[in-house]
């Protein structure tokens, strides 16, 4: 289904590499956001940007790095700086002043 | 610093008992509010915003800002209700920097 789609929808990670998780959207939505989900924690944000070539750090950036290239896409690097990876990963998008759509995910697990 | 407490982390009830979760929040702006739901194997969905005033499903919140809640309430749980339910705040006027809660898991039992 078309909205917004994340690849991989599993993604195995070794100790002390950089991985990227992909995330498309063909909404025209201008603000896209990076989540990770824990069991018992919610969905707590990473990164998110409002226009192409800007986004700010959410409350635990650290360990990550985005990039805004292209308005349709938001890829979310996880880096070796991360000390604890494995996650579910919710990407997200919306136009200002209304409702977030999410993917379906993206579960990374460190091997 | 914005907060959103779901205090429940588990909700289970009968089918065609009320259902209400609950949802409180900490924030010292204009709040914009939303429960979203998730539903086995598929993604996470916007039920309500406070703005819209709508009944979605039979669900219903009201915020009340003198008590900073925005409690979700059902008066008939359906077994197709059960899922995980995420209440949050938007602090920037929508989705903008969304806020959300841990989480209530509501199980309707036949």
């Amino acid at each position: 289904d078309g909205g917004i789609t994340q690849s991989p929808k599993y993604l195995f990670r070794k100790e002390g590499q950089n991985v990227t998780l992909s995330c498309e959207q063909n909404l025209n939505h201008d603000a896209m956001y990076w989540y990770r989900q824990d069991p018992g924690q919610g969905l707590r944000l990473i990164y998110y940007s409002q226009i192409v070539n800007d986004f700010q750090k959410g409350d635990i950036a650290e360990g990550y790095s985005v990039s805004r290239e292209k308005k349709e896409s938001f890829p979310l690097t996880v880096t070796s700086a991360q000390k604890n990876p494995t996650a579910f990963y919710l990407c997200a998008s919306s136009k200002m002043n209304t409702e977030a759509f999410f993917g379906q995910g993206t579960r990374l697990t460190v091997v | 610093a914005q907060r959103v407490t779901q205090p429940e982390k588990l909700l289970s009830v009968f089918k065609g008992a009320p259902v209400e979760l609950k949802c409180n929040y900490s924030y010292s702006g204009s709040p914009e509010l939303f429960w979203y739901v998730q539903y086995s194997r598929q993604r996470l969905q916007l039920l309500l915003r406070h703005i819209s005033r709508e009944s979605i499903k039979g669900f219903t919140a009201d915020l009340n800002k003198g008590e900073t809640s925005f409690h979700l309430k059902k008066p008939f749980a359906q077994e197709e209700d059960s899922a995980m339910y995420y209440c949050a705040l938007g602090t920037q006027g929508g989705s903008e920097k969304l806020v959300f809660g841990k989480g209530t898991k509501l199980t309707v039992n036949p």
